[in-house]
């Protein structure tokens, strides 16, 4: 079955620290993968996307993410973060060529001390 | 440019009744996705219209439908609703459109929180 498994539900890191957030996923094929943040009482705002080509990839926010085919996996990291990167963080993954029908993780919630 | 709208943004509603939650894609996307979001769950992809027609469906009931109008808005409708259907609501729209990187992103709008007492 397509699964996403983000494994940590809760993240508390340190104002300037450094973070990664756990992907994993179950697929068929190589999918389309995607985080996306999610603020209180906001919708989702896209962080970044992997389709093909390089693996690491870099979106908005100082985020990246590398794609490692042999794990099955899509991490994503920021070397430094600021207290506005608290929010819950969600990893996708959508067949190629299915544009509307993403199957998503669970979500890891980050905290950020100051 | 505006986004992804939804109205209502709130709402409560009592077991039974029926609900019809809307959407006004982003401009220039002709496709709208929707998908439930349970408290600590990631969305959930219900179905998705395009040209007027539901496309694709995820596992849900037939309790669950949809409309899509010639302007590209859409309706969310739940007909006898149960306690587990409190969720926050989410739309969102794409271009059918493909770009040269070879797939379209999907535009979220901030949901419809929909509560079931």
């Amino acid at each position: 079955a397509q699964s996403v498994t983000q494994p940590d539900i809760h993240i508390t890191v340190s104002e300037g620290a450094s973070l990664e957030l756990r992907c994993n996923y179950s697929y068929g094929a190589t999918p389309y993968l995607f985080w996306y943040v999610q603020s209180p009482g906001q919708g989702l705002q896209l962080l970044l996307k992997y389709f093909s080509g390089d693996t690491l990839v870099q979106g908005i926010k100082g985020f990246e993410a590398e794609f490692k085919r042999s794990q099955s996996s899509f991490n994503l990291r920021k070397p430094s973060v600021h207290w506005s990167d608290a929010a819950e963080y969600f990893c996708a993954v959508g067949a190629r060529g299915s544009q509307g029908n993403l199957i998503f993780g669970k979500g890891t919630k980050l905290s950020v001390k100051p | 440019d505006a986004g992804v709208t939804q109205s209502p943004t709130h709402l409560i509603k009592t077991r039974g009744q029926q609900v019809t939650l809307r959407c006004s894609p982003k401009s220039g996307h002709d496709t709208v996705s929707w998908y439930q979001q349970a408290l600590g769950q990631g969305p959930q992809f219900i179905f998705q219209y395009y040209e007027e027609e539901e496309r694709q469906r995820g596992n849900f009931p037939d309790r669950f439908s949809g409309h899509q109008f010639p302007n590209y808005s859409s309706e969310l409708n739940v007909n006898a609703l149960l306690l587990g259907d409190s969720a926050l609501y989410l739309c969102a729209s794409s271009s059918s459109r493909r770009p040269a990187s070879g797939a379209n992103v999907l535009t979220f709008g901030a949901g419809s929180r929909l509560t079931v007492l």
